[in-house]
């Protein structure tokens, strides 16, 4: 019953390596979504992408960018990675414009050395 | 996008419901209330959501109020598995976002 898969759990980069955060779908849905999730500051929305090779920023898009190259994969890039950006990364996806944001990825814990 | 408060924690006997409050006073009229609720390490489950009228699933009940300034979440039976936070989040129809405030840690004791 797999439905949105993070590529990995638990991660622990340099400060200014390059990150690359994984996100699959199997439900064909058209949005797709990346969150951080920090004590305190509940879910803080990244990027979100409404078709293939579109994205749009969401609240927190600095030191992030994506890329959904194929409809059912949204990747989340740290092109430095840098401490504050220790946190725990979700995905998600929705069927349409407006549509609930019912199913989310397992979350990727990202700690930045 | 209507903010929320909920409190921050709260207990429930095994078998018993559970009534989880959610202040959204300042929620607009074509906005939705969700619940949804994370058990630790995971990511978030969506459990319910509604307009104005009550709602029922599978889940959990959803009583929102007349003036739709808050909703409670009701788990009829609670049972350990429901140990989570739970959160509640207006969203406008066609939003993209999804709003988690610091939500409710249900606990629920044997």
């Amino acid at each position: 019953d797999v439905k949105v898969t993070q590529s990995s759990r638990y991660l622990v980069k340099r400060t200014g390596e390059k990150v690359f955060l994984e996100c699959v779908q199997d439900m064909d849905h058209e949005n797709m979504f990346w969150y951080r999730q920090d004590p305190g500051l509940g879910l803080r929305l990244i990027y979100f992408s409404y078709d293939v090779k579109m994205k749009e920023k969401g609240d927190i898009p600095e030191g992030y960018s994506v890329s959904r190259e194929k409809k059912e994969r949204f990747s989340l890039i740290l092109e430095s990675a840098s401490t504050n950006q220790t946190s725990m990364y979700l995905c998600a996806s929705s069927p349409g414009p407006g549509g609930r944001i019912s199913d989310f990825g397992e979350g990727s814990w990202l700690t930045v050395v | 996008d209507a903010k929320t408060t909920q409190p921050p924690s709260m207990d429930c006997a095994e078998g018993r419901a559970a009534n989880l409050p959610c202040n959204h006073s300042t929620i607009s009229g074509n906005e939705y209330v969700y619940w949804y609720r994370q058990i630790h390490s995971q990511g978030p489950q969506y459990i319910i959501h509604g307009l104005k009228n009550n709602e029922t699933n599978e889940m959990a009940s959803l009583i929102i109020t007349e003036d739709r300034k808050s909703s409670t979440l009701i788990l009829p039976h609670a049972t350990l598995r429901d140990t989570a936070v739970y959160y509640c989040s207006p969203r406008r129809p066609g939003a993209n976002n999804l709003f988690f405030g610091t939500g409710t840690r249900l606990t629920v004791i044997p």
